[in-house]
């Protein structure tokens, strides 16, 4: 099975302050995501990536950019953290084939206080 | 436009009884169909799929699900269900015909918690 490791589970940031996200994948997939699940909301995409460098706007993506420096890394920044952006945030790649399943990490908590 | 939708918040069931956990779907093609689980402070995990093929599909723990395109449904089940088997479950859809956003879009429904009851 692929491994989606997020390095920070839980983190407490100040409002205004500079926020990565760390995301590893150890597959060599092409396809990864960024997600932002809130309760009664569901999932909702806030980026992707098809390639290293490459990146492309989810549903949500104020707020947010990413970096894809290398395949099996992808980061998600919140540029100057706001309280609304307190969420569980979840990374994600797709193998290819076999009905392209996503596969996620454990998830980072978020509080912007 | 492809979406999902899972009618219910929240299932509750005895430990032992069987346990169903609603999911309808509307996409213009042949949908793919994917169910998930979360457990507290836990990222998704993949739990099943349908492809094509037969309609019963088998996944971890014991689950399954019944793909019915009549009914555009896609409902998991479970036999027995375990108290462990408390999470919240996600379906999920992609219509692998829609690549509008360029990226074979999968669109979750909101998730339903299932209590086991002991």
């Amino acid at each position: 099975d692929v491994k989606v490791t997020q390095s920070s589970r839980y983190l407490v940031k100040r409002t205004g302050e500079k926020v990565f996200l760390e995301c590893v994948q150890d597959m060599d997939h092409e396809n990864m995501f960024w997600y932002r699940q809130d309760p009664g909301l569901g999932l909702r995409l806030i980026y992707f990536s098809y390639d290293v460098k490459m990146k492309e706007k989810g549903d949500i993506p104020e707020g947010y950019s990413v970096s894809r420096e290398k395949k099996e890394r992808f980061s998600l920044i919140l540029e100057s953290a706001s309280t609304n952006q307190t969420s569980m945030y979840l990374c994600a790649c797709r193998a290819p084939g076999e009905g392209n399943t996503i596969y996620f990490g454990e998830g980072s908590w978020l509080t912007v206080v | 436009a492809q979406s999902v939708a899972q009618p219910e918040d929240q299932v509750n069931v005895a430990e032992g009884n069987p346990l169903t956990v609603k999911c309808t779907y509307s996409v213009s093609g042949n949908p793919y169909l994917f169910w998930y689980v979360q457990y507290p402070n836990r990222g998704l995990q993949f739990l099943l799929k349908y492809i094509t093929g037969d309609n019963l599909v088998k996944g971890s723990y014991g689950f399954e699900a019944e793909f019915n395109k009549s009914q555009t449904s896609f409902h998991l089940k479970k036999p027995s269900a375990l108290v462990s088997d408390s999470a919240l479950y996600f379906c999920a859809v992609r219509d692998p015909r829609d690549l509008s956003g360029g990226y074979q879009k999968v669109t979750f429904g909101t998730g339903t918690k299932l209590q086991v009851i002991p």
